[in-house]
């Protein structure tokens, strides 16, 4: 079946714009995430979504920072008034939370540059 | 609290020859561990993960690693590098099999020289 799909591959937006990165999940995983990667860097946990559960929010680094998943699918990470320091490589995963060894499948990411 | 240490940012090797990455974790509970592969401008791709079965726990393009847990530790071996394992890698612990946190190490880059 198909991976996990995020959209756009690369956006290039100017400081203070509005941006919004799309995940599509793997079909039947429950549990969803986001994290962010900058350059060289190591993965930093953004938020985290499990089936109709009130999402943990606890890595969004500011309110300039939120996320819904709409119909326990489709999740959208919005980054409002973007910043230079944003810019980085947007990852969502996806796991099964029942059967299966539970572990992470990636999409390719969305690279953010902001100007 | 979970942790991951990965020793080495930055392992050069000589193709054909043995890679060893290593990464120790500390986890108050019994962990679940796993390697992932990342190719430039690439997502994360599982290599092979340990879930409390067999200690030594082999992977896809000839990985392995061994749960250690007298010395914490979940080391990613190969005995033949080749050019196409340049990239990063990332240990990451789950502190158990219902647990939600995924804590990554901070990656070791891999370059196989010719």
């Amino acid at each position: 079946g198909a991976g996990v799909s995020q959209s756009p591959s690369n956006k290039v937006t100017e400081k203070g714009k509005d941006v919004e990165l799309r995940c599509d999940p793997i079909s039947g995983h429950t549990a969803l995430y986001w994290y962010r990667q900058s350059l060289g860097q190591g993965l930093e946990f953004l938020i985290y979504f499990q089936g109709n559960s009130a999402p943990d929010k606890s890595g969004l680094p500011s309110d300039r920072f939120s996320a819904e998943r709409t119909g326990g699918s489709v999740s959208t990470l919005t980054i409002q008034r973007t910043q230079q320091e944003d810019s980085a490589v947007y990852l969502c995963a996806s796991r099964r939370t029942s059967g299966g060894t539970g572990e992470l499948f990636f999409g390719e990411g969305s690279r953010l540059t902001v100007l | 609290a979970q942790s991951v240490t990965q020793l080495d940012s930055h392992v050069s090797v000589s193709e054909g020859t043995p890679v060893l990455l290593r990464c120790n974790y500390s986890s108050s509970y019994s962990p679940s561990l796993f390697w992932y592969v990342q190719h430039p401008n690439k997502g994360l791709q599982l290599l092979l993960k340990y879930t409390s079965a067999a200690t030594l726990v082999k992977g896809i393009n000839g990985f392995e690693a061994e749960f250690k847990k007298s010395e914490t530790s979940f080391h990613l071996t190969k005995p033949s590098a080749h050019m196409s394992d340049a990239a990063e890698y990332f240990c990451v612990v789950r502190e158990d099999n219902y647990g939600q946190n995924f804590v990554f190490g901070p990656g070791t880059r891999l370059s196989v020289l010719p």
